[in-house]
């Protein structure tokens, strides 16, 4: 069954330094998402693309947070510097498009020090 | 704009017993409705959907009913079992299927 895949599973870093996510959506899958969720909390929006092009990035902290895909298909995300407030699960998820339904990978929980 | 409100937890129940999560949503349009379960350090997993006003949704004994006229979307499990300890998530997708919100999850606790 195919899968949304995510690395690294589990981060820790200190804060002002950099970290960056990858993900791997279902094969076909046109949209991407990324999903920001603190505990206890559930998943906030960063960014979503359909194919290359982000069509919402509304909630995305744009002076420290960045993502790309750049050929339609993986993507990454990159935080610099990370601040203690960044601690989070981050979620990525992919949907075909128009589908109404989207699968999730299994995270990376991020902790930032 | 779309939302999604589902009662607090957390909830606790004894093996067994009869589950219901409240998920109540504002919505233009025709939206899908979805429950997704998420078990502890791991991604969320889709349970149950319905896509049209009075569609069930089920799913592992699990069950949700489109109910426009109320805007609900209950979950509710007959007998729950200690593996069914999770937190749910009550979501919706606007009518185009492209974009989704989530509510903030309902913890629950099943004990033997």
């Amino acid at each position: 069954e195919a899968e949304v895949a995510q690395s690294p599973r589990y981060k820790i870093t200190e804060k002002s330094q950099a970290v960056a996510f990858w993900c791997d959506p279902i094969s076909g899958h046109a949209t991407l998402y990324w999903y920001r969720q603190i505990l206890g909390q559930g998943p906030e929006l960063l960014v979503q693309f359909q194919d290359e092009s982000v069509v919402d990035d509304s909630q995305l902290p744009k002076d420290r947070f960045s993502a790309e895909r750049l050929k339609g298909v993986d993507s990454t995300l990159k935080i610099q510097p990370a601040e203690l407030g960044d601690s989070a699960m981050y979620l990525c998820a992919s949907s075909p498009e128009g589908a109404g339904l989207v699968f999730f990978g299994p995270g990376t929980r991020l902790t930032v020090t | 704009g779309n939302s999604v409100t589902q009662m607090e937890g957390p909830v606790t129940l004894s093996e067994e017993a009869f589950l219901t999560i409240n998920c109540t949503y504002t919505a233009t349009g025709y939206p899908s409705l979805f429950w997704y379960v998420q078990y502890p350090g791991e991604g969320l997993q889709l349970l149950l959907k319905a896509t049209k006003a009075d569609d069930k949704g089920s799913n592992k004994g699990f069950e949700a009913t489109y109910r426009k006229e109320t805007t609900s979307f209950h979950l509710e499990k007959g007998s729950v079992q200690v593996s069914d300890s999770a937190v749910y998530f009550c979501a919706l997708s606007d009518q185009d299927g492209n974009q989704f919100y989530f509510g903030t999850g309902t913890s629950l606790t099943v004990i033997p």
